[in-house]
């Protein structure tokens, strides 16, 4: 099965911190993804990426970077995190023409 | 960009009662749609996908039908059960299921016992 990771479920911080959250899958998988969940909003794609130091923008990427420094490993950066960065962050990853698999999610508070 | 458009927000029935939920998308060189299921605390979940070269797939009490030429597909659910509770998203791409993935808002299905 398998297995992709989310370091933190529930994550608390202060505006103006930079915050990492860390994803992590077990398959090989060459593409990984970040979404942030609202509600009544769905899903939202921040920023993927297809192979090892590749990313490419999503749908709403302002405030975020990443970072795929390993083939198994991506990375969510807040640089300076801001109030409405407060949600449900979910991690998926996949290979080609195979469905995407979640993580479990983080729920990051910023306060 | 893609838009997908999800039908109803919250979806009450009866156990043992059929659900169907509805979605629409805008762009017609969307070819891969899945749906997923996610219950509470976890992260979403395939249940079922279809590709736009076919019209309608089914696994056990779930199916999926597609209308290319309305853009729009759905999920129906069979028999359903209490464990079938849970928030539903429809989604949309227009190069498979490695590429982007547009979304839906969700269903919150409720199954009353």
């Amino acid at each position: 099965d398998v297995k992709v990771t989310q370091s933190s479920r529930y994550l608390v911080k202060r505006t103006g911190e930079k915050v990492f959250l860390e994803c992590v899958q077990d398959m090989d998988h060459e593409n990984m993804f970040w979404y942030r969940q609202d509600p009544g909003l769905g899903l939202r794609l921040i920023y993927f990426s297809y192979d090892v130091k590749m990313k490419e923008k999503g749908d709403i990427p302002e405030g975020y970077s990443v970072s795929r420094e390993k083939k198994e490993r991506f990375s969510l950066i807040l640089e300076s995190a801001s109030t409405n960065q407060t949600s449900m962050y979910l991690c998926a990853s996949t290979r080609p023409n195979q469905p995407q698999h979640f993580g479990d999610g983080t729920r990051l508070s910023i306060l | 960009g893609e838009n997908v458009e999800q039908h109803p927000s919250t979806l009450s029935v009866q156990e043992g009662d059929s659900a169907v939920i509805k979605c629409t998308y805008s762009d017609s060189a969307s070819n891969y749609f899945p749906w997923y299921k996610q219950e509470l605390g976890k992260g979403p979940q395939l249940i079922i996908d279809i590709r736009s070269n076919v019209g309608e797939k089914k696994d056990q009490r779930i199916a999926v039908t597609l209308n290319k030429t309305a853009k729009h597909f759905s999920l129906h659910i069979t028999e359903t059960q209490p464990e079938d509770s849970a928030v539903y998203f429809c989604a949309a791409s227009n190069s498979g299921a490695a590429r982007q993935l547009t979304f839906g808002s969700g269903t919150q299905l409720t199954v009353l016992p």
